[in-house]
């Protein structure tokens, strides 16, 4: 079955500190892979997706991620954290095509908090 | 301004009473979604539908309805709310199931 796996469920980082969240995706093929946001109160937002190509992919907020074909990881990383990027995290799958219906798999969410 | 609009935002109601939970979007997007958000489970999916008419049921369905009558509106409808339907709601849209989403702030409910 198509699973999607963010092994933690808390992180707390210092201000200015970097940051990695890691996702492990299990799918028969490559699938499209994606970050988003969520800030209190609020809907989920688009930080960045990889669908082929360079697998270095840059998003918004200064967060970047990295796909490991070898490792079926997509971690998030950004080299300083903000006060601001206290949210929760989450990393989601789908299996390439149009046309037809291709099911989001949404991992369960990683929780960031920042300390001063 | 590219947005999907829910309401309400919150809701307190008693079980058994029937409400909806609208949802629209203003990007002629053909694929809408609806989730479900509980601590530790992340988000699952209760309904889709891929274009006007369309519609077909996701992982956690049961208790809800749906309906796709124009392509901009995509309705969710607790016939007869439970308490274990107390969550937290988004709707999302996009062109296509597996493009990026646009996401709704969220509906709060609380079935009592």
């Amino acid at each position: 079955a198509q699973s999607v796996t963010q092994p933690d469920i808390h992180i707390t980082v210092s201000e200015g500190a970097s940051l990695e969240l890691r996702c492990n995706y299990s799918y028969g093929a490559t699938p499209y892979l994606f970050w988003y946001v969520q800030s209190p109160g609020q809907g989920l937002q688009l930080l960045l997706k990889y669908f082929s190509g360079d697998t270095l992919v840059q998003g918004i907020k200064g967060f970047e991620a990295e796909f490991k074909r070898s490792q079926s990881s997509f971690n998030l990383r950004k080299p300083s954290v903000h006060w601001s990027d206290a949210a929760e995290y989450f990393c989601a799958a789908a299996l390439p095509g149009s046309g037809g219906y291709q099911k989001v798999t949404f991992g369960t969410g990683t929780k960031l908090q920042v300390i001063p | 301004e590219a947005q999907v609009t829910q309401n309400p935002r919150y809701l307190i109601t008693v079980t058994g009473k029937k409400l909806t939970v609208t949802c629209s979007q203003n990007m002629n997007h053909e694929y809408m979604s609806w989730y479900r958000q509980d601590p530790g489970l992340g988000l699952r999916q209760i309904y889709y539908s891929m274009n006007v008419e369309v519609t077909d049921k996701g992982d956690v369905p049961e208790g809800y309805k749906v309906s796709r009558k124009e392509k901009r509106n995509f309705p969710l409808i607790l016939e007869s709310p439970s308490p274990n339907q107390t969550s937290l709601y988004f709707c999302a849209s996009s062109h296509y199931s597996n493009q990026p989403q646009h996401f709704g702030d969220g509906t709060r409910l609380s079935i009592l």
